[in-house]
């Protein structure tokens, strides 16, 4: 089946230090690849998201590249704000009609 | 355009109670997913329906169930409710069928939070 594995938090950072989250996955088939971030009390927003190998997405700083030959899908902020303190979630999307989702990173920004 | 809602924010209810919750996806949007959010078990896939239709199903027992309207907009119940149900349950939308595919991205709504004592 399909699965998700993203790197365990909590990860701490000062603000404009260099983000990255691990994430690689196991699916059948082509799967699409996303990113969501989710902010206390909220729910799931999409970050970014790429639908096939070699496709970068990006969005607010943020980008991750679709590497078929690893399987992953890591994310990257070269320079962090407080305000991207939140949970991230890597998910994958196959010809099932689900997402799959990692366990979660939850990111703290210091000031 | 409005994004997903979620009816209702919270909810308390006591063992053994049954619940419904609704979701109304964004316009356009033909597919419906459900999601139980858990610190315990992270985000699990509860359902999925399209034009009224469910086409997939998470490992969940037949507690739990849903349906969808002809306006797209779709409930989940929850029937003999147990205390590790406390749950925030999210919906997502998508446009789904021929437009959607592997590639059809799901936008959440804000969740309904569920406390069973």
């Amino acid at each position: 089946g399909n699965s998700v594995t993203q790197m365990e938090g909590p990860v701490t950072l000062s603000e404009e230090a260099f983000l990255t989250i691990n994430c690689t996955y196991t699916a059948t088939g082509y799967p699409s690849l996303f990113w969501y971030v989710q902010y206390p009390g909220e729910g799931l927003q999409l970050l970014l998201k790429a639908t096939k190998a070699d496709d970068k997405g990006s969005n607010k700083g943020f980008e991750a590249t679709y590497r078929k030959e690893t399987t992953s899908f890591h994310l990257e902020k070269g320079s962090v704000q407080v305000s991207d303190s939140a949970v991230y979630f890597c998910a994958l999307r196959s010809n099932d009609y689900k997402l799959s989702f990692g366990a979660g990173t939850t990111v703290t920004v210091r000031a | 355009k409005a994004g997903v809602t979620q009816t209702p924010r919270y909810l308390i209810k006591t063992r053994g109670q049954q619940v419904t919750l609704s979701c109304s996806p964004i316009s356009g949007h033909r597919s419906v997913s459900w999601y139980q959010q858990t610190p315990g078990q992270g985000l699990q896939f509860l359902f999925e329906y399209f034009s009224e239709t469910q086409r997939n199903k998470g490992n969940f027992p037949g507690r739990f169930s849903g349906r969808q309207f002809s306006n797209s907009r779709s409930e989940m119940n929850v029937s003999t409710l147990e205390l590790g149900d406390s749950a925030l349950y999210l919906c997502a939308s998508s446009l789904g069928g021929l437009a959607g595919g592997n590639t059809d991205t799901q936008y959440f709504g804000p969740g309904t939070r569920l406390t069973v004592l």
